[in-house]
């Protein structure tokens, strides 16, 4: 059984580009949540997408969009970067979206912006 | 709204020795903790989770941690520390809906030899 797999591991960006980022979720998996993780900081929910839906969205700004496809994968895009969204960027996917039920993490995105 | 707090940014053991990592939560309905762990350049990783049956819940490598709804409290704890423990360790609420998890800010736990 594959895990949840992210692209790409590093990227670096300048100010004001667009970033997009993929994530595949876990097989028989049907929900894709996304998460920023600040340096020395636990992660900060942006947004859930299930079966293709947005399904839940955090205090981030409309820059942030996503996408989930058919086979259940993910991508975040983000607009006019910023210094600040230099972070880690974790995508989670889960059987549904119970409190009960555990989300499934991968490596994540290093995302610098200078 | 439901939150977790992290009381201690960092705790330092020895091998060998019990470790207790402290959460305290906030939640307004019956709610499901999680504990994850997060090695270094790693993704994040369950260790246990709470959804309203024991209250004692045992997890993997070791650790437990209790529910005590009366303090407010999910602690977890191990008897004695291996070096591989070290690592970031977070408490977790979901919120009501099920959609997002809300991390408390972590405690880094260093073991020395």
């Amino acid at each position: 059984e594959t895990g949840v797999t992210q692209s790409p591991t590093h990227l670096i960006k300048t100010r004001g580009q667009q970033v997009t980022l993929r994530c595949s979720s876990q097989s028989g998996h049907n929900t894709v949540s996304w998460y920023q993780q600040a340096l020395g900081q636990g992660p900060q929910f942006i947004f859930q997408y299930y079966r293709e839906e947005e399904n839940g969205r955090g205090n981030f700004p409309p820059r942030f969009s996503g996408l989930q496809f058919p086979n259940y994968s993910s991508e975040l895009n983000v607009n006019a970067l910023e210094l600040d969204d230099s972070a880690l960027y974790l995508c989670a996917s889960s059987p549904g979206t119970s409190r009960l039920i555990e989300q499934f993490f991968g490596p994540g995105t290093r995302l610098t912006v200078l | 709204a439901q939150s977790v707090t992290q009381l201690d940014s960092h705790v330092s053991v020895s091998e060998g020795t019990p470790v207790l990592l402290r959460c305290n939560y906030s939640s307004s309905y019956s709610p499901s903790l999680f504990w994850y762990v997060q090695h270094p350049n790693k993704g994040l990783q369950l260790l246990l989770k709470y959804t309203s049956a024991a209250t004692l819940v045992k997890g993997i490598n070791g650790f437990e941690a209790e529910f005590k709804k009366s303090e407010t409290s999910f602690h977890l704890t191990k008897p004695s520390a291996h070096m591989s423990d070290a690592a970031e360790y977070f408490c977790v609420v979901p919120n009501q809906a099920g959609t997002a998890l809300i991390f408390g800010k972590g405690t880094t736990l260093s073991v020395s030899s």
